[in-house]
């Protein structure tokens, strides 16, 4: 089956520093993999979602590389701000299983001045 | 554009009482439509979706339930609730395709506190 494995927990950053949260997939069929970020009291959104033909989504500067040799869709951005801290989930959805969507256990994104 | 309106806001019950929590979806025909459950500090769990009216499949019981009256509503719903229901229930719509048009559309949330 698919699964989604992410780096979860707290993450704590000083602004302006680089971000990165790992992500890690299983799937049996075409993978497609959602970043979804959710902030304090509010609904989750989606940030990023993978393209079929290899091409870099980028949103709010965050960028994430779908790279199925090492089943990975790790979330980047050059410089964090501090309106960035948010909880983050990495997502799973098979082809032609357009009912299922797999979330990871999410990472807890703070940054401090 | 399409919006999605889930309530109530919030719910304060007692264990054992019933519960509905309804969502509607506006600007959207046959949407895929989802029901997410979030303990306090937890990840999201699928709970039920449909992908038509009258058709309502569970990923994960909890001792609840969810029916799809209408095209653009979803309810969920139980006649006892358990301590263990307290969380963050969100509605989610997304295209009727699968894959990468799975994009889900996240109401602004019910939470659900049960003493």
């Amino acid at each position: 089956g698919d699964s989604v494995t992410q780096t979860e927990g707290l993450v704590t950053l000083t602004e302006g520093l680089p971000v990165m949260l790992n992500c890690t997939y299983q799937s049996t069929y075409s993978p497609f993999l959602f970043w979804y970020v959710q902030h304090l009291n509010e609904a989750p959104k989606l940030l990023l979602k993978s393209f079929t033909d290899n091409k870099r989504p980028e949103h709010q500067g965050f960028h994430a590389t779908l790279h199925k040799s090492s089943s990975s869709f790790h979330l980047q951005k050059s410089s964090a701000q501090l309106s960035d801290s948010a909880l983050y989930y990495c997502a799973l959805s098979e082809q032609g299983t357009g009912s299922k969507l797999s979330f990871g256990k999410g990472a807890k994104l703070t940054v401090s001045p | 554009a399409q919006t999605i309106h889930q309530w109530p806001v919030a719910e304060i019950k007692a264990v054992g009482s019933p519960l509905s929590l309804g969502c509607t979806i506006k600007g959207k025909s046959s949407p895929n439509l989802y029901w997410y459950w979030q303990a306090t500090g937890g990840t999201l769990q699928q709970l039920f979706y449909s992908i038509t009216v009258g058709q309502v499949e569970s990923v994960v019981q909890l001792n609840l339930s969810a029916s799809r009256p209408k095209d653009d509503q979803f309810i969920l719903s139980t006649e006892k609730l358990l301590l263990s229901h307290s969380g963050f229930y969100l509605c989610a719509w997304s295209l009727e395709t699968g894959g990468s048009q799975n994009t889900l559309y996240f109401g602004a949330g019910t939470r659900l506190s049960v003493l």
